[in-house]
């Protein structure tokens, strides 16, 4: 248990489907991350919150939209995804954004399958 | 944002002590090495990290060379449960947020 529970933990959603990834950190942290991890492919960082703020967007398509409405809470909107996107989506947290000394905590995942 | 290069799979045997390599010989002066593991369909789990010092912890112990330009990660007794993928990162500051980008890791497979 990291203190980092995401839900739900396996998806199936169609292609005209609108659904909600949903993150809770109970660590008291201030940033919060969401990462997708294709299969045999390194984890992809895709967004970064800082006290709810966005303070990065690594180049993901719109079909994809991120919501912080606290601290401790990140969500991930999906709709009108595609196939390739079946992935893990991890959610992480840390104390701070910006500091290099900073561990981040992960969630278990969830599986996303595209059909 | 330096980059790691670690080998892309390793095995050891139950018992002995597991050493696993990390190059990341760009490393400037600011950035940390992080060793995470990744059990398989679970999210990555930290494991320890230093700047220059050698670092121990209840899990792992982290040898950083003198020049900083590589690292090893030492698992003292490995154990079934140590298989996983492991991921050296550098991390980095800049103007947005710190980043930690993750590479392809090295698969350590531990034999009974």
């Amino acid at each position: 248990e990291t203190g980092v529970t995401q839900t739900p933990r396996h998806l199936v959603m169609g292609m005209t489907n609108k659904k909600s990834l949903k993150c809770e950190q109970h660590l008291g942290h201030n940033a919060m991350y969401w990462y997708k991890q294709s299969a045999k492919k390194p984890l992809e960082l895709m967004f970064v919150y800082s006290l709810e703020e966005r303070v990065e967007n690594n180049s993901v398509p719109s079909r994809f939209s991120p919501e912080c409405p606290n601290s401790s809470h990140l969500f991930l909107h999906l709709h009108t995804l595609q196939p390739e996107d079946s992935a893990l989506y991890l959610c992480a947290s840390s104390q701070v954004a910006r500091a290099t000394n900073e561990k981040l905590f992960f969630g278990s995942g969830t599986q996303l399958s595209v059909l | 944002d330096a980059k790691t290069t670690q080998p892309p799979s390793m095995d050891c045997a139950e018992g002995r002590a597991a050493n696993l390599p990390c190059n990341h010989s760009t490393i400037s002066g600011n950035e940390y090495v992080y060793w995470y593991r990744q059990i398989h369909s679970q999210g990555p789990q930290y494991i320890i990290h230093g700047l220059k010092n050698n670092e121990t912890n209840e899990m792992a112990s982290l040898i950083i060379t003198e020049d900083r330009k590589s690292s090893t990660l030492i698992l003292p007794h490995a154990t079934l449960r140590d298989t996983a993928v492991y991921y050296c990162i550098v991390r980095v500051v800049d103007s947005s947020a710190s980043k930690i980008i993750f590479g392809s890791g090295t698969r350590l497979s531990i034999r009974p």
